[in-house]
């Protein structure tokens, strides 16, 4: 049961756009929400994270948009540059009763290109 | 470096052999967890330790899967009898707190063939 999807698969954008990678989610129990950035043949690096009670956060050139109502939450990437290159990974858990695995969507491969 | 750290980076083995990874956390870090990644999918959630104990595995860690953390610092990961499915990136990750982020090593990469 897949219970975080993601979409696009794949996203190319041009330097200097806006590339927005959504996710939803059906565990009304999660409550924590963070996204990697991956490059190949590294691990997942942490990006920005949000919690439900916010519904945008912003670091630095990266912004989280949250719904609650939707179950849905979004990436997206201000000024985009050919080193954001990457794929991009949501994940979420439900941090209650010390919970603390994180249930990964199945990414988004963005490609910025100059 | 202070990050997570992993050995070895790359392993190949023949199938039926045992293979054992290491994870090296963030020190102060109390929470360790394993992940396996396959190509083109997120990270699935293996197993993961408060210290030494060994609170959650998940389904995915069949009876061929171990892991240990003895004195709660690094941690091992053994797969007996490899088959050609245990073919995968295993990641680990730790974390200072529950509630908190999980930050990644760079995985080991295991090729069974």
């Amino acid at each position: 049961q897949q219970q975080v999807k993601q979409s696009p698969q794949s996203l190319i954008v041009q330097k200097g756009g806006i590339p927005i990678i959504n996710c939803a989610y059906e565990n009304t129990a999660f409550d924590y929400f963070p996204w990697y950035q991956q490059f190949p043949g590294k691990g997942p690096a942490l990006l920005i994270a949000i919690r439900p009670d916010v519904s945008e956060k912003k670091e630095g050139r990266f912004t989280i948009s949250f719904n609650k109502s939707a179950k849905q939450f979004s990436l997206h990437i201000m000024d985009s540059q050919p080193g954001d290159s990457a794929t991009y990974f949501c994940a979420a858990n439900d941090t209650n009763f010390g919970n603390e695995k994180l249930t990964f969507g199945t990414g988004t491969r963005l490609t910025i290109i100059p | 470096d202070t990050g997570v750290s992993q050995d070895p980076r790359h392993k190949i083995t023949k199938r039926g052999q045992n293979v054992t990874f290491r994870c090296d956390p963030i020190s102060e870090h109390n929470r360790l967890y394993w992940y396996r990644q396959t190509l083109g999918q997120g990270p699935e959630f293996l197993t993961y330790f408060q210290n030494e104990a060994q609170l959650e595995k998940s389904r995915l860690l069949s009876d061929r899967f171990s892991a240990e953390r003895p004195k709660g610092s690094f941690s091992t990961l053994e797969i007996q009898r490899t088959e050609q499915g245990d073919s995968a990136m295993y990641l680990c990750a730790s974390s200072p707190k529950v509630e908190g982020e999980q930050y990644f090593g760079p995985g080991t990469r295991l090729t069974v063939t």
